[in-house]
């Protein structure tokens, strides 16, 4: 399997330009979780889907963020109009959640600054 | 919700010498403790989990414990050596459902010495 693909790896942007994040999560994997990380605030959980449902978008900062699963292999992050304080490494994890609980696997991340 | 705190936020010991890493967490219900790895410039990495059936589980050089009781759960690295330097995560789940999801800890800084 060759993990949890995320795109672009690096993205730089102009202040209130669109900027789409994508991910593709293990296959067969039915969980999945958007995170922001800063060194100011760390990892933080942004949303999460379950079967592709969003479960849990508290940490979605404001409504300029939004997020989609169309389907099991595909999601996206999308920030609209992108500001300077967006920029951060974004990752996307997927996992198992079964009876048994399995860890998380992350993505490569994407970087993104905002000029 | 479940909160998870790492301390102390950062950590050098000496090549050779054992690390320890402290995380508490809150809820009483939380049952599965992974700890992830994270080098510079690259992803979170899982090394290690426990489950609260047990106390306390090996891997080679590593080792994560677990009280229940007092609520932490601690990991172990002994003959440290320049490449175990990294953030650690930990990180604490209640048990599975739909709404199940890791609580992060913010991450200490281990500095290996040469």
């Amino acid at each position: 399997d060759a993990g949890v693909i995320q795109s672009p790896r690096h993205e730089v942007t102009e202040m209130g330009q669109e900027v789409t994040l994508r991910c593709k999560p293990i296959s067969g994997h039915n969980s999945l979780f958007w995170y922001r990380q800063t060194m100011m605030r760390g990892l933080e959980l942004l949303i999460y889907f379950n079967n592709n449902v969003p479960i849990d978008d508290s940490g979605m900062p404001e409504d300029r963020f939004s997020a989609k699963m169309p389907n099991a292999s595909f999601s996206t992050l999308k920030i609209q109009p992108s500001e300077p304080r967006d920029s951060a490494v974004y990752f996307c994890a997927s996992s198992l959640a079964r009876r048994s609980h399995y860890g998380y696997t992350f993505g490569s991340g994407t970087r993104l600054t905002v000029v | 919700g479940e909160n998870v705190e790492q301390h102390p936020s950062t950590l050098s010991v000496q090549e050779g010498d054992s690390a320890v890493i402290k995380c508490t967490y809150s809820d009483s219900a939380s049952n599965y403790f992974p700890w992830y790895k994270q080098e510079l410039g690259k992803r979170p990495q899982l090394i290690i989990d426990i489950r609260s059936n047990v106390g306390e589980k090996k891997d080679q050089r590593i080792a994560v414990t677990l009280n229940k009781t007092a609520k932490h759960f601690s990991l172990h690295i002994t003959e440290t050596q320049p490449e175990d330097s990294a953030v650690y995560f930990c990180a604490a789940s209640p048990p599975t459902g739909a709404n199940s999801k890791l609580t992060f800890g913010k991450g200490i800084t281990l500095s290996v010495r040469p």
